[in-house]
């Protein structure tokens, strides 16, 4: 059983288009969390949901739009895409909204934007 | 704000020992993490230590952690080709993990 999973895996897309990314996790966590890695594979927090409440939401561009139907599912929607979006989008979550609750990540999303 | 620093590559031969170091800038970090990311995959969590122990051990791999100079480490025995991956260290501010850029092991023969 995946923990926690997203699909795509694979994303390919023009510039301005807008996309979707979806996040389901099987654990019963309260927090989900979206994290971008760039192509230097630097890892930095987008967003954070603690029982479909927002609670993070760093510097992003408001193109950038979470959604959290429910507990288990955290997705990712974003609008006229951008060059500088393409990096692997990664879904993770845990039991609660601290830092001493572990995350446990998905497998990832590599979006490429033409 | 605060940040988290690895050196960006390590290469180690196999069965040697790797150590890979961190330093981290928030002092009020509760938990400090390992993760393992190999290629074209998500994020393992491999280790953690809470911020009031010195050193953690299980079994290949050992954690120590010096709150004064706020410097974490990861050693890895006998390391094998299968170690070879990213190593991302974490600090646990109050309700995120900063994550450093991630050392890259190469493990040759």
């Amino acid at each position: 059983d995946t923990a926690v999973s997203q699909t795509p895996k694979y994303l390919v897309t023009q510039m301005g288009n807008d996309k979707s990314i979806k996040c389901e996790q099987n654990l019963g966590h309260d927090t989900m969390y979206w994290y971008k890695q760039d192509s230097k594979k630097f890892l930095k927090i987008m967003f954070s949901y603690n029982n479909k409440e927002l609670i993070i939401n760093e510097t992003v561009p408001n193109r950038f739009s979470p959604k959290s139907p429910d507990k288990a599912h955290l997705n990712l929607h974003i609008n006229s895409l951008e060059l500088g979006d393409s990096a692997v989008y990664f879904c993770a979550s845990s039991a609660g909204a601290t830092s001493t609750d572990t995350q446990y990540f998905g497998p990832g999303t590599r979006l490429t934007v033409l | 704000g605060e940040d988290v620093e690895q050196s960006l590559f390590l290469s180690v031969r196999e069965g040697d020992s790797s150590v890979i170091n961190c330093t981290y800038t928030d002092s009020s970090s509760t938990y400090l993490y390992w993760y393992k990311q190999e290629p074209g995959a998500g994020l393992q969590l491999l280790t953690y230590i809470f911020s009031n122990m010195d050193m953690k051990q299980d079994q290949r791999l050992t954690v120590l952690l010096n709150k004064k100079d706020k410097h974490l480490s990861l050693r890895i025995a006998d390391t094998q080709t299968g170690d070879s991956a990213i190593y991302f260290c974490a600090a646990g501010g109050y309700n995120k993990l900063i994550f450093g850029a991630g050392t890259r092991l190469a493990v040759h023969p």
